[in-house]
């Protein structure tokens, strides 16, 4: 069995500032971990993933996140948050590699405060 | 690559009515998946095809719910006499069969509102 906890259902940061949102896993298995970014009304976007090999992965929009295996954790950061990225983040785990069904977490919403 | 698509985007129906989603995923994806998703709660997984074949469904799948993907291009999704508890988002996503670079591809939804 495999699960996601996400700290905060909702994140408020200052445009420009460093964005950090959370999140541990659990897994029997060597996880695949996967971060999504939902906007209004649109499908859910990947913005990075870790399979296998280096820890620190980097995404698209400026977003990168560090596996620590020690730790069970997965935080997505960005150093200078802009007004675009308000939206709701999702972390989702795979003990397949993303073939199989996704255990997401219940999602952060980043409010970016002007 | 013109993304995966849903329709309707929308459904609002009575309870009690049977109601049918449709999913095209990416050309020549072959792995298919469904989701559920309600108000401020994460996706939820319910199904997934490779081609036709129906590989995993998850118990919130109750016999209410039937998904297809009969000739493992696009798949439908039947929930039969509805209940409120039915409303929420549902999604579709595709992925390659490539193990290393799967990532899934998520559709825009379809809204279901049951009456």
């Amino acid at each position: 069995a495999q699960s996601v906890t996400q700290l905060g259902s909702h994140v408020s940061v200052s445009e420009g500032a460093l964005v950090l949102l959370r999140c541990n896993y659990s897994s029997s298995v060597p996880p695949y971990l996967f971060w999504y970014v939902q906007y209004p009304n649109q499908g859910l976007q990947l913005l990075l993933k870790y399979t296998t090999g280096a820890t620190l992965v980097k995404g698209i929009n400026g977003f990168e996140a560090e596996f620590k295996k020690s730790e069970t954790s997965f935080h997505l950061t960005k150093p200078s948050a802009h007004m675009s990225d308000a939206a709701e983040y999702f972390c989702a785990v795979s003990s397949g590699g993303g073939a199989d069904g996704l255990t997401f977490g219940k999602g952060t919403h980043l409010i970016i405060q002007p | 690559d013109t993304g995966v698509s849903q329709n309707p985007r929308h459904k609002i129906t009575k309870r009690g009515q049977n109601v049918t989603f449709r999913c095209d995923p990416i050309s020549e994806h072959n792995r298919l998946y469904w989701y559920r998703q309600t108000l401020g709660q994460g996706p939820e997984f319910l199904t997934y095809f490779q081609n036709e074949a129906q590989l995993e469904k998850s118990r919130l799948l109750s016999d209410r719910f039937s998904a297809e993907r009969p000739k493992g291009s696009f798949s439908t999704l039947e929930i039969q006499r509805t209940e409120q508890g039915d409303s929420a988002m549902y999604l579709c996503a595709s992925s390659s069969r490539n193990y290393y670079t799967d990532t899934q591809y998520f559709g825009p939804g379809t809204r279901l509102t049951v009456l």
